[in-house]
């Protein structure tokens, strides 16, 4: 049974860095990717970037230069660090994984964690 | 970046109705094409993905179509259970992009 499970603090002051962890279970990290996909409170879904099964990363061109992802496959962990952090990074964090079909991208999420940005 | 346009924003129907929710790339994508439902509250589920294929365990009055930059998801007969906020989502290229969202509300 495939669950992904998000973790990290509910709350971030502007300009520092956020660090969040999903915790996988169900599936190997080497053999199928985890990506992640945000919300801001009210609003749309954005996808943020994702690690494959060999480690390689991909990233939305509008948060390469603050995001980066990686894992720890031994304990079935991935890893989303981004830095300089705006009270417009606000939202519900979601981390996400595929299918076992070609095209089901995000057949299963974790439930999400909230992300408030405030001094 | 592709930009997907959805309509409408909201759309209100009565239970039993045929609802028809769209979708529109600003440039093909081959049909690279996935339908979520995310419930308040909830994360979003998985309908439709390549279009027309449905998802494990999704009842079958959810339908999807389209080819090109236009894409629907259909509703044949709405049932309460089915008030959501349904988002499209292209996979065909980088960034991977979503759609604003349909609230899909009952009369």
């Amino acid at each position: 049974q495939v669950q992904l499970k998000e973790s990290g603090p509910g709350l971030v002051q502007p300009s520092q860095t956020l660090s969040l962890t999903c915790t996988v279970s169900g599936f190997s990290l080497t053999s199928y990717d985890v990506h992640w996909v945000r919300q801001p409170p009210g609003k749309g879904l954005e996808w943020m970037g994702g690690i494959w099964g060999d480690g390689s990363t991909a990233y939305n061109s509008a948060l390469k230069s603050r995001l980066s992802i990686s894992r720890d496959t031994s304990k079935s962990q991935v890893f989303l660090k981004m830095n300089s952090l705006q009270t417009e990074d606000t939202a519900i964090y979601f981390c996400t994984t595929r299918g076992l079909r070609a095209g089901d991208w995000f057949a299963y999420w974790g439930q999400g964690t909230l992300v408030t940005v405030s001094s | 970046d592709i930009q997907m346009t959805q309509s409408p924003s909201v759309l209100s129907a009565s239970v039993g109705d045929r609802v028809t929710l769209n979708c529109k790339a600003s440039q093909n994508i081959n049909k690279y094409l996935n339908w979520y439902q995310q419930k308040l509250g909830e994360a979003p589920k998985l309908l439709i993905y390549n279009t027309n294929n449905l998802q494990t365990g999704i009842p079958s009055r959810f339908s999807g179509s389209g080819s090109g930059t236009d894409y629907t998801l259909t509703i044949s007969s709405l049932q309460p259970e089915d008030v959501a906020t349904y988002f499209c989502f292209q996979h065909n290229s980088w960034p991977l992009t979503f759609g604003s969202g349909t609230k899909l509300e009952i009369k």
